[in-house]
């Protein structure tokens, strides 16, 4: 049961235009939503996190939008650039009483920024 | 170092033998989780310790995997009898522990082969 789905496996975009990598999820107890970016041979470092009581959050160049009615997230990322490509990993939690912090991980977008 | 540390970086090994895998966590973090990344998936929660006890083993695929935190600091995962459906990327993360709402810090992953 994947809780958490990313459905494009990969997103080409041109340098200086937006980005769009979309989430989706499945758990209505999720309350805590963040985007992981990941280099080949390193871990997830950590991009970008929204809680269920905000809608949108901002950052530089990355936004990250949440629409808790359709189970959605999505994060933008303008002007893309080339250092930017690499593996998106959209993850959610559940807080609530047990509070592990535990995150459910999508299946990842690999982005690719032409120059 | 003042990240999360994990060796070997990587670990070829036969089928039937037995692997340990290490981690070290961010000085002063409480809380530390494995995973388990298989090509072109999103990381797969295994375990989650808080201090000393394993709080959360929900991930753990069967009774070959074990892990140990005894001291509440470095962790160790431990495969029995490995086989080649084991073969995958193990990441362990660390966070400040409960009520911290944030992301959790990765190492760079331990790379396990199995032939």
């Amino acid at each position: 049961d994947q809780q958490v789905k990313q459905n494009s496996p990969s997103l080409s975009v041109q340098e200086g235009r937006i980005s769009i990598l979309n989430c989706d999820y499945t758990n209505s107890m999720f309350d805590y939503f963040l985007w992981y970016k990941k280099y080949p041979a390193e871990g997830p470092t950590f991009l970008i996190s929204i809680s269920s009581i905000k809608d949108k959050n901002e950052d530089g160049r990355f936004t990250v939008f949440l629409n808790k009615s359709a189970k959605h997230l999505s994060l933008h990322i303008v002007p893309s650039q080339p250092g930017d490509s690499a593996v998106y990993f959209c993850a959610a939690s559940a807080h609530g009483s047990s509070n592990t912090g535990k995150l459910i991980f999508g299946q990842g977008t690999t982005l690719q920024v032409k120059p | 170092g003042a990240g999360v540390s994990q060796t070997p970086s990587n670990k070829v090994t036969e089928k039937g033998k037995y692997v340990e895998l290490r981690c070290d966590p961010i000085s002063g973090h409480t809380a530390l989780y494995w995973y388990r990344q298989s090509l072109g998936q999103g990381p797969e929660f295994l375990i989650y310790f808080q201090g000393t006890g394993a709080a959360d083993d929900s991930g753990l695929p069967n009774d070959r995997f074990f892990a140990v935190r005894p001291e509440g600091s470095v962790s160790t995962l431990k495969i029995q009898r490995t086989e080649r459906g084991d073969s995958a990327v193990y990441l362990c993360a660390s966070s400040r522990g409960p009520g911290y709402t944030g992301e959790l810090f990765f190492g760079e992953g331990s790379r396990l082969t199995v032939l």
